[in-house]
């Protein structure tokens, strides 16, 4: 089942703050973050595991609620080139790799 | 992070022929990849799991007999659309899983299909 993602649009100017939000019905191992500009592949940002363990690049964080099933993605001190469409993947158990994707959060970000 | 590569990056074709799309990882060796197609302004639907020496995984309502999955060697995995239709015109993404834990994804540039 997709997991549920919001808000479905942001806008924002730059340096400002922005969350992104991602909620499954079902017990997870791993929650996936990415970032995708239009006509390119999934850019790579947040890995979060069951557990607390987490893996991303410095400039992004994220948490990871195993209670509620709930991820977040905390986008800070915004720039232009944050612009994008965010998905959350999800994984059950060690599925290697096999992902179920929200429907996307789009960011926009004006000078 | 590891690299995948996918050929070719736009294609198109008429309605009835067959298209093969290539997904390479350049870097690693994958013994398992993962196919993705996304329509417009949609998000990233798994269609199957290609698996290196047996037969590919499908997900529910994805038509195994359309889309043909190959995965040739622990480097290549390949797509083929038979008898492509206007509807079947999305971006094929493919990609290989990292490590455990992290089961990072390691997503090829991705084929834009387009069916006259």
């Amino acid at each position: 089942q997709q997991p549920v993602q919001s808000p479905q649009a942001v806008i924002l100017r730059e340096g400002e703050d922005a969350v992104i939000n991602c909620s499954s019905s079902k017990a997870l191992y791993s929650v996936h973050w990415y970032r995708q500009k239009h006509g390119e592949a999934p850019v790579f940002l947040m890995i979060l595991l069951k557990g607390g363990e987490q893996k991303g690049h410095e400039k992004i964080s994220a948490s990871f609620n195993e209670k509620k099933q709930q991820s977040s993605l905390y986008l800070t001190a915004s720039q232009l080139s944050y612009s994008g469409t965010y998905f959350c993947g999800t994984a059950i158990g060690t599925s290697y790799g096999k992902l179920t994707f929200g429907q996307g959060t789009i960011l926009t970000v004006h000078p | 992070g590891a690299v995948v590569s996918q050929h070719p990056s736009r294609v198109i074709c008429k309605s009835g022929t067959s298209v093969k799309i290539e997904c390479r990882s350049l870097d690693f060796q994958a013994t398992t990849m993962f196919w993705y197609r996304q329509f417009p302004k949609q998000s990233l639907m798994l269609m199957a799991t290609s698996n290196e020496g047996s037969k590919a995984t499908y997900e529910q309502g994805v038509e195994k007999d359309k889309f043909l999955i190959n995965h040739a060697s622990l480097t290549l995995s390949t797509l083929t659309v038979t008898s492509a239709h206007p509807e079947d015109s999305s971006f094929y993404i493919c990609s290989g899983p990292g490590e455990l834990p992290w089961n990072e994804q390691f997503f090829g540039p991705g084929t834009r299909l387009t069916v006259l």
